[in-house]
C-alpha cells in the first residue's frame, strides 16, 4: 500500500523517559511534517522537512528533536517527557506537484504517566 | 499569522439533512482552502480544497464555497449519511513554505 505510515500506533511512557516515534512515506513526496493533535483536538504544526532540510520549526521546545535521515523518512524524538506531551502525533507528508495537499499518516497515540 | 475560526464546534443533523461548517480567516493573502475529514482513530484525510481564484467547488454530495472579500469559506455537505460523522478540519495556507493554519474542528453527527 502506498501511503504514510508511523509507529508506534500507541506509546505510554513514564514522565522524564526519552521515546521516538517513527514516520515512512513510500509516495515519492519531498516535504514531511508532524503535527501534534491535543484532547481537544486542535491541530498545530510542529515540523516541516523539505528533502531532509528543515524549513519550518514552531515553537516547539527543544526536547524535540526531529531527525530525517533520508527524504522517505522523518522521526521525532522527545528527550524527558513531561505530562502535558500527551496527545496524538500525526506525520504527514506534501508531493512537490502540489505542494499544498497534505496526506497524513494514522496517527501515535503518546501518554506521559 | 494567519489565524484560522471555525463554526459550529458541534453539529447534529437528521440522516438525509444538510450540514453546513463556516470558517473565516484572518490573512488575505491566504490563496489555498482545504477541508479535512478525521473519522475516529484515523488520520485527517482531504476532502475537497478550493482555491482563492474559484468561488466555489463541487464534488458529489460536498461543496465549498469561498468569499475572499469577507475572508469565510463554508463546506456543504447534502444528503447526509451516518458515515459522514466525523470531525471535519477548515485550512488556510499562504503560498510557498509557510504552514498549514487549522481551524478547531467540527464535530458532526449524523444521526440515522
Amino acid at each position: 500500500d502506498t501511503a504514510v505510515s508511523q509507529t508506534p500506533k500507541y506509546l505510554v511512557t513514564q514522565m522524564g523517559n526519552d521515546k521516538s516515534i517513527k514516520c515512512e512515506q513510500n509516495l515519492g513526496h519531498d516535504t514531511m511534517y508532524w503535527y501534534k493533535q491535543d484532547s481537544k483536538k486542535f491541530l498545530k504544526i510542529m515540523f516541516s522537512y523539505n528533502n531532509k532540510e528543515l524549513i519550518i520549526n514552531e515553537t516547539v521546545p527543544n526536547r524535540f528533536s526531529p531527525k530525517s535521515p533520508d527524504k522517505a523518512h522523518l522521526n521525532l524524538h522527545i528527550n524527558s517527557l513531561e505530562l502535558g506531551d500527551s496527545a496524538v502525533y500525526f506525520c504527514a507528508s506534501t508531493p512537490i506537484t502540489s505542494p499544498d495537499t497534505q496526506y497524513f499518516g494514522p496517527g501515535t497515540r503518546l501518554t506521559v504517566l | 499569522g494567519e489565524n484560522v475560526e471555525q463554526h459550529p464546534s458541534t453539529l447534529s443533523v437528521q440522516e438525509g439533512d444538510s450540514a453546513v461548517i463556516k470558517c473565516t480567516y484572518s490573512d488575505s493573502a491566504s490563496n489555498y482552502f482545504p477541508w479535512y475529514k478525521q473519522e475516529l482513530g484515523k488520520g485527517p484525510q482531504l476532502i475537497i480544497d478550493i482555491r482563492s481564484n474559484v468561488g466555489e467547488k463541487k464534488d458529489q454530495r460536498i461543496a465549498v464555497t469561498l468569499n475572499k472579500t469577507a475572508k469565510h469559506f463554508s463546506l456543504h455537505i447534502t444528503e447526509t449519511q451516518p458515515e459522514d460523522s466525523a470531525v471535519y478540519f477548515c485550512a488556510a495556507h499562504l503560498s510557498g513554505n509557510t504552514p498549514l493554519v487549522f481551524g478547531k474542528g467540527t464535530r458532526l453527527s449524523v444521526i440515522a
